[in-house]
């Protein structure tokens, strides 16, 4: 069965500090997809970000980057210089060819706090 | 921009009541999820259709109900009402293949 850890639940910074919010997964899959969501104290969730298994480049948009492992099941993001409206929950998320089935697994969220 | 709209945003009902949170939308997806999220943030899988006529029960058991008549609809009940059934609903969509689920902006349930 696939799983999402996020191990922080809550983080803290001052506005312009770099922060990385960390996520580890599971799979016995060879191929799955990778993504971050934002979901901003407005309730929705915002797509941020996929990546699937094959592709280990690491992306940069804007402040935001990402850092993906698979020797070591992670896939983290970076806020550069962060702002006080980047203050959200972020969650990253699994998914797994089941058949063509596909279903997302979410991690339990990381809730970020920008600190003017 | 995701084009999924979800009504109503907040509802107070009591207990006992059947409701029915509604789920739209414009994209023209096949794959719709209904997802319950906790107090604590964690969000939960209910329900899910990868189109017409196909509903499938998700990863969290849930006493809801949902139907998939029409592609672009997907809307979920509750029979009877209970302060358990408090909480957020958020509806996504995506399009076949693992591409990125569109979310709506969630319906707050509170059951008195």
């Amino acid at each position: 069965a696939q799983k999402v850890t996020q191990a922080q639940t809550e983080i803290s910074v001052v506005e312009k500090e770099d922060v990385t919010l960390d996520c580890v997964y599971e799979t016995r899959d060879t191929t799955y997809y990778l993504f971050w969501y934002k979901q901003p104290p407005s309730g929705e969730l915002v797509f941020l970000i996929r990546r699937n298994s094959f592709d280990e480049q690491n992306e940069i948009s804007g402040r935001y980057s990402w850092n993906f492992q698979k020797s070591t099941s992670s896939f983290n993001f970076t806020i550069t210089a962060s702002q006080v409206v980047d203050s959200a929950v972020y969650f990253c998320a699994l998914s797994e060819p089941l058949g063509g089935n596909e279903k997302l697994t979410f991690g339990t969220g990381t809730r970020l706090t920008i600190i003017p | 921009e995701a084009d999924i709209y979800q009504t109503p945003r907040y509802l107070v009902i009591g207990t006992g009541k059947k409701i029915t949170l509604e789920c739209s939308q414009t994209m023209g997806h096949d794959k719709m999820y209904w997802y319950q999220q906790d107090p604590g943030m964690e969000l939960h899988l209910i329900h899910y259709s990868y189109g017409v006529n196909s509903t499938e029960k998700g990863d969290l058991s849930s006493e809801s109900t949902v139907s998939r008549i029409r592609t672009e609809h997907f809307p979920l009940t509750l029979e009877s009402a209970r302060p358990s059934h408090t909480s957020q609903y958020l509806c996504a969509s995506s399009s076949m293949g693992n591409t990125e689920a569109f979310f709506g902006q969630g319906t707050r349930l509170t059951v008195v």
